[in-house]
């Protein structure tokens, strides 16, 4: 049992626009930034937002991030089937003084 | 380039000990913190604890706590995740990153290393 809540699976078409919901509480996205990493399998996870909405350099501006009270979101637009990963959703627990991750959201492009 | 190179896979008995590594290279390896990430088969990801190689501060997930230990060589630029007697439920896939910010344990990861997958069976 994950520390965030995200749903387990997200599908789309081509183009379209998708959304990732992670929920948490007050000690974690409440008062914390969230960040948002892609996974491939056999690969390393990668930064996709920090700081709640802020891209690194190199991350298409598809991607998106919001944060409001103890939950934040994802969205991916112009959906793409190399968007094809697992996304997770992450914070700084102040309770658990630790990270805690969301149980990730497995993404199909259909 | 800035980069964490890890060890090779491995595969152990029940109850041997082992100790994975995490080579940085490409920036002050002792002004980062390093965290340690497990991805059992099939499942999330899971954050074990951290290090920050200038002082060998470490810090542990409840879950993980005595189960493990982390150390660092800022020597050497490397950190180690080890334990003293594996159990089938270690094995997993184990990442090391880095926090983009230095000096900060708990600003977002953006240097992952490649991982380093763990097989514990008789």
């Amino acid at each position: 049992q994950s520390v965030l809540t995200q749903p387990p699976s997200a599908s789309g078409t081509p183009g379209q626009r998708v959304t990732i919901s992670c929920s948490g509480t007050s000690s974690n996205i409440g008062s914390n930034n969230v960040n948002w990493y892609q996974h491939l399998p056999g690969t390393a996870p990668k930064l996709l937002i920090y700081r709640n909405n802020q891209r690194p350099s190199g991350v298409p501006d598809r991607f998106s991030g919001s944060k409001s009270g103890t939950s934040a979101s994802l969205a991916i637009s112009g959906l793409q089937s190399e968007d094809e990963a697992d996304y997770y959703c992450a914070a700084w627990d102040d309770s658990l003084n630790g990270r805690v991750f969301g149980g990730g959201t497995k993404l199909s492009v259909l | 380039e800035v980069q964490l190179v890890q060890s090779g896979a491995e595969v152990k008995k029940p109850g041997e000990s082992l100790k994975i590594s995490c080579k940085g290279s490409g920036y002050t390896f002792a002004i980062y913190w390093i965290g340690w990430v497990r991805q059992m088969p099939g499942k999330g990801l899971e954050w074990m604890g951290a290090i920050y190689p200038g002082d060998s501060d470490t810090m542990y997930s409840p879950s993980f706590e005595g189960q493990v230990t982390i150390s660092a060589d800022k020597s050497t630029s490397t950190a180690y995740l080890k334990w003293s007697s594996l159990q089938a439920s270690d094995s997993a896939t184990y990442y090391c990153a880095r926090p983009y910010i230095d000096q900060s344990m708990n600003d977002a990861f953006d240097i992952w290393g490649q991982g380093t997958m763990v097989t514990v069976s008789s």
